[in-house]
């Protein structure tokens, strides 16, 4: 079954850049129309997409975050690999990646969330 | 930007009753590309709908999803009490990527 499980650091300070890493199985990254998204939620707040890269190495960013943030995959480690430059406290939030259904635009599975924390 | 605005914003049911719960598009979307999820507290959202009405694998049958253009709709036809969660809307577009609404709650009554 498809599982995915992010991990990294809980706290960073402000202006820091942050780096989260996506493992998974149950899938291949190099499989065609396969995809892996990153999205976070503030506490208590709504969900927002912030990246997505596809099997073929097609990279795909939030356009108000685009600045900011790079995502990469390491197929043979099966390994997706956010990076989002000059935090701020408003970047706090629980991060989620998760797997695209190659059929369609949306998300199947998630891994259980980490939380980062922003604050010097 | 297309902007999803879901409503109400709280909504107030007992178990057994019907849900509608509604996403409204600032521009029309594709119904291929409007998705739904449930959300429970401390829990990553789960996806429900997508293609605007087609159930994700697992999903029980009185999740249904319907709408076309800029309004589509969620509805559970008899609540569980294990519903009770909050419900996203999500919609994806080819230049500006995806996007959610700010979420329904459906809390028991």
């Amino acid at each position: 079954q498809i599982t995915l499980k992010e991990s990294g650091p809980t706290v960073v300070k402000p202006t820091q850049t942050l780096t989260l890493t996506c493992t998974f199985s149950g899938f291949s990254l190099s499989t065609t129309k396969v995809g892996v998204g990153w999205i976070r939620q503030p506490p208590g707040k709504a969900l927002e997409w912030l990246a997505l890269i596809y099997w073929d190495d097609d990279q795909r960013y939030s356009p108000s975050l685009k600045s900011r943030v790079t995502i990469t995959k390491d197929t043979s480690k099966n390994q997706v690999v956010l990076t989002m430059t000059n935090l701020d406290p408003v970047d706090t939030g629980t991060y989620y990646c998760a797997h695209k259904i190659p059929i369609a635009a949306a998300f199947d599975y998630w891994g259980q969330g980490t939380l980062v924390t922003v604050s010097s | 930007e297309i902007v999803l605005t879901q409503s109400p914003g709280t909504l107030s049911l007992s178990p057994g009753e019907r849900a509608t719960l509604s996403c409204r598009a600032s521009q029309s979307v594709s119904s291929s590309y409007l998705a739904w999820y449930q959300q429970k507290p401390g829990q990553a959202p789960r996806l429900l709908i997508y293609g605007a009405s087609s159930r994700a694998t697992g999903i029980p049958d009185r999740f249904s999803g319907s709408g076309s253009g800029t309004d589509f709709t969620l509805t559970i036809s008899r609540l569980e009490p294990e519903d009770f969660a909050v419900y996203y809307c999500q919609q994806y577009g080819t230049s500006l990527g995806y996007t959610f609404g700010q979420g329904t709650k459906l809390e028991i009554k």
